[in-house]
């Protein structure tokens, strides 16, 4: 079964904080998605990798946001300095190969900045 | 780039009924159309998708239909069943670039 952990679940955080969010895929996959929850914005692609390399990072809304992934098991996203309007879900997903088309989510990180 | 508009952003049905959910996009280079369902405190789960070479699927109550011409797809589930409801969203896509609508509520009261 394809899958990913994410964590943590929930954080909340004052402003000025450093947030590192991550994700582990536990099945095969050549992609690799980080994608943002809002009530206004609705679901948006922030960045994602190909073969733990970063294809297309146009959705990181600002230099605070960066992403990596240093093998196939492991992402991080982190925002330095997280401000009360990084607060979202933030949702990372797998996809195994460009055509099959099905992404499969995590349950995702709430975060909340105060 | 892509704009997905997802209509309506609510919907309430009685059990049984059907309910339809309609999305357009903007990109006609889009060729890949999934719906996802997405529970309270979870994240969103693929429930059927299209390619844009097929104008119709469906799989047991749920079924999408898709539009080329208009770049209309739309979501239809029949006897709908109270664990139907949660928030319905569709997403067009063009090489891994994959715009979401906003996202339908639905409610199925038994």
């Amino acid at each position: 079964d394809a899958g990913v952990i994410q964590s943590p679940r929930h954080e909340v955080t004052e402003m000025g904080q450093e947030v590192t969010l991550r994700c582990k895929p536990i099945s095969g996959h050549d992609y690799l998605f980080w994608y943002r929850q809002t009530m206004m914005r609705g679901l948006e692609l922030l960045i994602y990798f190909n073969n733990n390399v970063p294809i297309d990072d146009s959705g990181m809304p600002e230099d605070r946001f960066s992403a990596k992934m240093p093998n196939a098991s492991f992402s991080t996203l982190k925002i330095q300095p997280s401000e009360p309007r990084d607060s979202a879900v933030y949702f990372c997903a797998i996809r195994r190969a460009r055509n099959t088309g099905e992404l499969f989510f995590g349950e995702g990180s709430r975060l909340t900045v105060l | 780039g892509e704009n997905v508009e997802q209509h309506p952003s609510t919907l309430s049905v009685q059990e049984g009924d059907s309910a339809v959910i309609k999305c357009t996009y903007s990109d006609s280079a889009s060729n890949y159309f999934p719906w996802y369902k997405q529970e309270l405190g979870k994240g969103p789960q693929l429930i059927i998708d299209i390619r844009s070479n097929v104008g119709e699927k469906k799989d047991q109550r749920i079924a999408v239909t898709l539009n080329k011409t208009a770049k209309h797809f739309s979501l239809h589930i029949t006897e709908t069943q109270p664990e139907d409801s949660a928030v319905y969203f569709c997403a067009a896509e063009d090489n891994n670039d994959m715009r979401f609508g906003a996202g339908t509520r639905l409610t199925v009261k038994p």
